[in-house]
């Protein structure tokens, strides 16, 4: 079985441009999550999804981050625009049920 | 708040057992998870146990739990080049949000 699949794995970027991630979530996975992880730091929640809904977006910076999960299986996390301070590893992680959420391998974002 | 701590580094020679060492703030924390991370790779769930156990085992993992110190730890018995990775330490309420502490680098040395 295919696990949590995330594209692309590096993106350079200039300041004040836009990115998206891509994820896709195990097959069946109606739990999805957005994780940024900065360097020499744990991953920080940002967003969760029950299927199309999210259920938990507290601490998504909303002025510049955005989020979709159409038809409740992949998932897009977009930044417009880019700053600096955004260079990290993006993080997408699926769980069907409470505790057991597998992570992809993440998106390396540098932003110059 | 929600606080986890781990040790920054921890180094091991091959054979030995490794402890790594977590302390978190939250005293309604259910979940109790053991993750690791290898160089440019995603995080792999090792093993979690519930607010209500002491102590969880699974091959050469001991996960132990001190409820009253808000205190787990993870035991890598016969501890072998391939363990060297990042641990994380995370806690969850619900289940569903899950705060990592800063990761410990095991290192083993052979």
């Amino acid at each position: 079985e295919a696990g949590v699949v995330q594209s692309p794995r590096y993106k350079i970027i200039e300041k004040k441009q836009p990115v998206a991630f891509w994820c896709n979530p195990i097959s069946g996975h109606n739990t999805l999550y957005w994780y940024l992880q900065n360097l020499g730091q744990g991953p920080e929640l940002l967003i969760r999804y029950e299927n199309e809904e999210a259920v938990d977006d507290s601490q998504l910076p909303k002025d510049r981050f955005s989020a979709e999960r159409l038809k409740g299986v992949d998932s897009t996390l977009k930044i417009q625009p880019a700053e600096l301070g955004d260079s990290a590893v993006y993080l997408c992680a699926s769980s069907t049920h409470r505790g057991e959420a597998f992570f992809g391998q993440g998106t390396r974002l540098t932003v110059v | 708040g929600e606080d986890v701590e781990q040790s920054l580094f921890l180094s091991v020679r091959e054979g030995d057992s490794s402890v790594i060492n977590c302390t978190y703030t939250d005293s309604s924390s259910t979940y109790l998870y053991w993750y690791k991370q290898e160089p440019g790779a995603g995080l792999q769930l090792l093993t979690y146990i519930f607010s209500n156990m002491d102590m969880k085992q699974d091959q050469r993992l001991t996960v132990l739990l001190n409820k009253k110190d808000k205190h787990l730890s993870l035991r890598i018995a016969d501890t072998q080049t391939g363990d060297s990775a990042i641990y994380f330490c995370a806690e969850s309420m619900d289940g569903n949000k899950l705060v990592f502490g800063a990761g410990t680098i095991l290192r083993v040395k052979s």
